[in-house]
């Protein structure tokens, strides 16, 4: 079944500085790549998502970029805020997900 | 916006008892999921189902998990005799189509086996 290993652990950046967090995959088939945003005690919210077929996509301060060839994509943090802090998980698959271990961001004001 | 419920947020147990946890998915959604979330690791999938039936499951989803729509908006997830590896936070999902359509969480269950 499909792997995802994310990087780092745990990454903290000054405020208003950018944070970059990246991921790895291992099934070739695995053709949807969301990230979810997890605030301590709270359910896990979709904040961007990217399909295979496409190599980035924005919104707002946010970024997803996919490399399909290496398998690997990433979520770009611009301009990070205090309320930026939480843990990112990343997630690959088809019909099921699969679901990195999670990076904590800690945002310093 | 229309969410996924979950109920209880959090359910106490002994070890060898049965729990039933409960899910409102979204009403215009046609696929369910349970995943769960052992404290400080990441989510693992459970369970998937769609048309009345499982469409795929895990090795975690063993003889002691069962899931169930009694009707046409609740979606539980049973676990039998409760282990103690068993504790972790329940979180329910719904997405419109299978695939690479959007995963909508709910709030979880905590589930806590003693």
């Amino acid at each position: 079944g499909e792997n995802v290993e994310q990087h780092p652990s745990t990454l903290s950046v000054q405020e208003g500085d950018s944070a970059v967090i990246k991921c790895t995959y291992s099934d070739s088939a695995s053709n949807y790549f969301p990230w979810y945003k997890q605030e301590l005690g709270k359910r896990p919210q979709l904040i961007i998502d990217i399909r295979s077929n496409v190599g980035e996509k924005k919104d707002q301060r946010i970024a997803v970029t996919l490399n399909k060839t290496a398998k690997h994509f990433s979520l770009h943090i611009t301009e990070t805020q205090p309320e930026d802090s939480a843990v990112y998980f990343c997630a690959a698959g088809n019909n099921r997900l699969a679901f990195g271990k999670g990076n904590q961001v800690v945002v310093i004001p | 916006e229309p969410e996924v419920t979950q109920t209880p947020s959090h359910q106490v147990t002994q070890m060898g008892q049965e729990v039933i946890l409960r899910c409102v998915p979204i009403s215009n959604h046609l696929y369910f999921y349970w995943y769960r979330q052992i404290l400080g690791q990441k989510v693992e999938f459970l369970v998937s189902f769609y048309n009345n039936e499982i469409s795929e499951k895990s090795e975690i989803f063993d003889d002691q998990f069962s899931v169930e729509r009694p009707d046409g908006s609740n979606f539980t997830l049973k676990i039998r005799s409760t282990k103690l590896e068993d504790s972790a936070m329940y979180f329910c999902a719904s997405s419109r189509q299978g695939g690479d359509e959007k995963l909508f969480f709910g709030s979880g269950t905590q589930l806590s086996v003693l």
